[in-house]
């Protein structure tokens, strides 16, 4: 078992551009999310997913669309870049215990 | 608002000492109260959890106390070592919905 897996670990943008953060688990679990850390602000959640199909935003939803049309798979997608957004990004998927387990993380840094 | 506060911020301790990390929440509803830790490079990883049914549970050298009326509950690592410098992460949820985490509490062991 992989876990998860975030690609890229490392990203440099420039403000305005667009990428996705790519993130697949190999656990077979119907609950996945993406949180952002930021110093002293600890982990926030962007948006999550029940189930494939269906997607909700979290508390900082702003400049971020997900999709979901795998169980394996949830992509998180900045459409227009902004320095706002730097930080490093973690995907995270739900045991049946309740517990998360999350990916090593990306870091994201916008000029 | 941060739905869960996290203290002290920073915390060093020497070798064979006590470390203890505070956290209060608001939400009376939460019945899942995780800790999570992680290392510099690496996503959070579940130490250890509790929910309020308990007062306490401790797993090896590390304990979580929780006082319902109070709406607090507090990490314990007994005889820290220097491979226990990490950042720590308490969090809360209600059961299998979001999970809101504390700002995190870097802490160093020093040997």
């Amino acid at each position: 078992n992989a876990g998860v897996t975030q690609t890229p670990k490392f990203q440099v943008l420039k403000t305005g551009q667009s990428m996705t953060l790519q993130c697949a688990q190999d656990m077979n679990h119907e609950y996945m999310s993406w949180y952002r850390q930021d110093p002293g602000m600890g982990l926030r959640l962007i948006h999550y997913s029940v189930g494939a199909g269906i997607t909700d935003q979290g508390e900082v939803p702003n400049g971020y669309n997900v999709s979901r049309s795998t169980t394996e798979d949830f992509p998180l997608r900045l459409l227009s870049a902004a320095p706002s957004q730097t930080s490093v990004y973690f995907c995270a998927s739900r045991g049946q215990a309740g517990e998360l387990f999350f990916g090593e993380g990306s870091r994201l840094t916008v000029l | 608002q941060q739905q869960v506060k996290q203290s002290p911020q920073s915390l060093i301790v020497q070798k064979g000492g006590i470390s203890i990390i505070n956290c209060a929440y608001e939400n009376t509803a939460f019945d899942y109260f995780p800790w999570y830790q992680q290392f510099p490079g690496k996503g959070p990883a579940l130490l250890i959890a509790i929910r309020p049914d308990v007062s306490e549970k401790k797993e090896g050298r590390f304990t979580i106390s929780f006082n319902k009326s109070a709406k607090q509950f507090s990490l314990h690592i007994m005889d820290s070592q220097p491979g226990d410098s990490a950042t720590y992460f308490c969090a809360a949820s209600i059961w299998n919905n979001d999970m809101r985490f504390g700002a995190g509490t870097r802490l160093t062991v020093k040997p």
